[in-house]
């Protein structure tokens, strides 16, 4: 089935330092891909996407390539902020039947 | 334009109690889909409902039920409550079915005692 795989945290970063979080996932036919961050108290909010291979999302410095060989949409910023501490998610939706899937969620904590 | 909107936001249920949560999608958004969100499970998907009918159910016992109204306001209801059902329960829209970016609410905080 389709699934989602994104690197167990926590990640705890300096200001300024770079990030990666890694996603990899698993589907049949041609999903979409996303990530969307989660700040406390709140609900998801849709941070960038990718609708096909080699498209690349950016939104407010971070950056996620959907490389289809190695199954993978790793999300990066080049220098984070404290205010970018939260919880990032990675999903997945199948173009045809609409199903979402989440990853587990990395938890971003950045420090001054 | 309005977010959605989820209502409560927070409540506390006993075992055995039933509890609805409401939803009010983003002007215009006929798609309501819900997700449980939990420490242990992650985000879990629960049904989504396209004009008033349910188009996906994901793999939830029978007392998770669901309705859509012609507003596209949405209700969930979870029957004979247990402590497994606490969690932060969100609710997401779209345009359209077809579409596949999703906006979420803030969530209802449950907790089951």
């Amino acid at each position: 089935g389709n699934s989602v795989t994104q690197m167990e945290g926590p990640v705890t970063l300096s200001e300024e330092a770079f990030l990666t979080i890694n996603c990899t996932y698993t589907a049949t036919g041609y999903p979409s891909l996303f990530w969307y961050v989660q700040y406390p108290g709140e609900g998801l909010q849709l941070l960038l996407k990718a609708t096909k291979a080699d498209d690349k999302g950016s939104n407010k410095g971070f950056e996620a390539t959907y490389r289809k060989e190695t199954t993978s949409f790793h999300l990066e910023k080049g220098s984070v902020q404290v205010s970018d501490s939260a919880v990032y998610f990675c999903a997945l939706v199948r173009n045809d039947n609409n199903d979402m899937r989440f990853g587990a969620g990395t938890r971003l904590t950045v420090k001054p | 334009k309005a977010g959605v909107t989820q209502t409560p936001r927070y409540l506390i249920k006993t075992r055995g109690q039933q509890v609805t949560l409401s939803c009010s999608p983003i002007s215009g958004h006929r798609s309501v889909s819900w997700y449980q969100q939990t420490p242990g499970q992650g985000l879990q998907f629960l049904f989504e409902y396209f004009s008033e009918t349910q188009r996906n159910k994901g793999n939830f016992p029978g007392r998770f039920s669901g309705r859509q109204f012609s507003n596209s306001r949405s209700e969930m209801n979870v029957s004979t409550l247990e402590l497994g059902d606490s969690a932060l329960y969100l609710c997401a829209s779209k345009p359209s079915a077809e579409n596949n970016e999703q906006f979420f609410g803030p969530g209802t905080r449950l907790t089951v005692l």
